[in-house]
């Protein structure tokens, strides 16, 4: 009964290449975000759609593609990827009619980019 | 543009004292303000809402004031449990559909 669940958990990979990592929810949630959280455990939005509508792109790389097939899926694609780019990815989805956007997050991507 | 500042990186208590923690912004006042809870290698988890017209939450040990003079909120764990370790995050609503998080509070309960 996972609520909102991603894959892969853990994603260790060479500069240069691309990836992507997916993002589920079973909530019936409206809305879903990515989030990068930090080597300092910053923990910042990256990304915001509503209905398979991108509302919120903060700024961020365009290598950085979210797409949302559908209302329950939000994916992340990454081009080229950077050293930097190394850090846990979140997603999350929220209801915000009923819930003032109370986040339920997944349980992280940890991405390593050698 | 909106910055938030948590009380030290990292507070050590004894078990069965009351831990608490500090979130204070710069900006303008939030409509609601939210905590979360973060064990390592886990997504946080959310804890509390509070609204910028309520004074207090209270949910079992935990409970949460907000005062927009003071621009602050404090988060306050009573009887403290070893199981309460964990790092805990305050979020800000910035508008539509958008959190705003501070960088967390690591609380350890020392038993």
């Amino acid at each position: 009964d996972t609520a909102v669940s991603q894959t892969p958990k853990y994603l260790v990979t060479q500069m240069g290449n691309d990836k992507s990592i997916k993002c589920e929810q079973n909530l019936g949630h409206d809305t879903m975000y990515w989030y990068k959280q930090d080597s300092k455990k910053f923990l910042k939005i990256m990304f915001s759609y509503n209905n398979k509508e991108l509302i919120i792109n903060e700024t961020v790389p365009n290598r950085f593609s979210p797409k949302s097939p559908d209302k329950a899926h939000l994916n992340l694609h990454i081009n080229s990827l950077e050293l930097g780019d190394s850090a846990v990815y979140f997603c999350a989805s929220s209801h915000p009619r009923d819930s003032l956007d109370t986040q339920y997050f997944g349980p992280g991507t940890r991405l390593t980019v050698l | 543009s909106q910055k938030i500042e948590q009380n030290s990186e990292a507070l050590n208590i004894q078990e069965g004292k009351t831990a608490t923690l500090t979130c204070n912004y710069t900006n303008y006042s939030p409509a609601y303000l939210q905590w979360y809870r973060q064990d390592p290698g886990r997504g946080p988890v959310f804890l509390l809402l509070i609204r910028e017209n309520e004074k207090e939450k209270r949910k079992e040990r935990l409970k949460v004031t907000f005062d927009t003079t003071l621009k602050q909120s404090l988060f306050h764990i009573t009887a403290s449990q070893p199981a309460d370790s964990a790092t805990y995050l305050c979020a800000l609503e910035t508008g539509a559909n958008n959190l705003f998080f501070g960088t967390g509070t690591r609380l350890t309960v020392i038993p």
